[in-house]
């Protein structure tokens, strides 16, 4: 089943404490993309990765970051998270953008992320 | 620069009714529009979008959107709604790489 899954879904931790959340897609997507979701706010764009090796950053990357070693994993790591980043987070993948925007994006489940 | 606008963040219509959700985009290049839909719990899925070959969108579950340059506006409609469309919509422009959400629309539907 193509799919895009994202670890853990639930996760409960504290101001500092170094974390990743993993997002892997089974459709060889050039194109993966991280954001939170607030309410009131929409989905803000974090990072995302053109291809393998080339990220950017989106709208919100202040206190996250990410890596594409691997065409279908996209990690997004906390490396020291406060409680402002206490949200839920959305991996996406999708055909290609930029020469392809016209591609729709397709999500994951979602992770749900409190900080205390 | 891009930017989305959905305006009323609460829509109420009773079941068999029109639903009409608003979305208003800017965009400096030709924007490539989307709608989606998030039921509770769950991401997002695609309901349709919007990518230049025709104005009027047809999408899944009996949505549709007008894409209307002059106005500048994306709306979604259906003609009469259906209890399993509660759900929270999203309209989003991408233009590049980056893809810009609006705020969303959280739809009720009464019996």
């Amino acid at each position: 089943e193509a799919q895009v899954t994202q670890n853990p879904r639930y996760l409960i931790t504290v101001t500092g404490k170094k974390l990743t959340v993993t997002c892997s897609q089974n459709m060889n997507h050039e194109y993966m993309s991280w954001y939170r979701q607030d309410p009131g706010l929409g989905l803000r764009q974090i990072y995302y990765s053109m291809n393998v090796e080339v990220t950017d950053k989106g709208d919100v990357p202040e206190g996250y970051k990410v890596s594409r070693k691997e065409k279908r994993n996209f990690p997004l790591i906390l490396e020291s998270p406060s409680p402002n980043q206490t949200s839920l987070y959305f991996c996406a993948s999708s055909p290609g953008q930029g020469r392809s925007s016209y591609n729709e994006q397709f999500f994951g489940p979602g992770t749900r992320l409190t900080v205390l | 620069a891009q930017s989305v606008t959905q305006l009323g963040s609460h829509v109420s219509v009773s079941e068999g009714a029109l639903v009409l959700l608003r979305c208003n985009y800017s965009s400096s290049v030709p924007p490539y529009l989307f709608w989606y839909v998030q039921y509770p719990n769950q991401g997002l899925q695609l309901l349709l979008k919007y990518t230049s070959a025709a104005t009027l969108v047809k999408g899944i579950n009996g949505f549709e959107a007008e894409f209307k340059k002059s106005e500048t506006s994306f709306h979604l409609t259906k003609p009469s709604a259906h209890m399993s469309d509660a759900a929270e919509y999203f309209c989003a422009v991408t233009g590049g790489f980056k893809t810009i959400f609006g705020a969303g629309t959280r739809l009720f539907v009464k019996a």
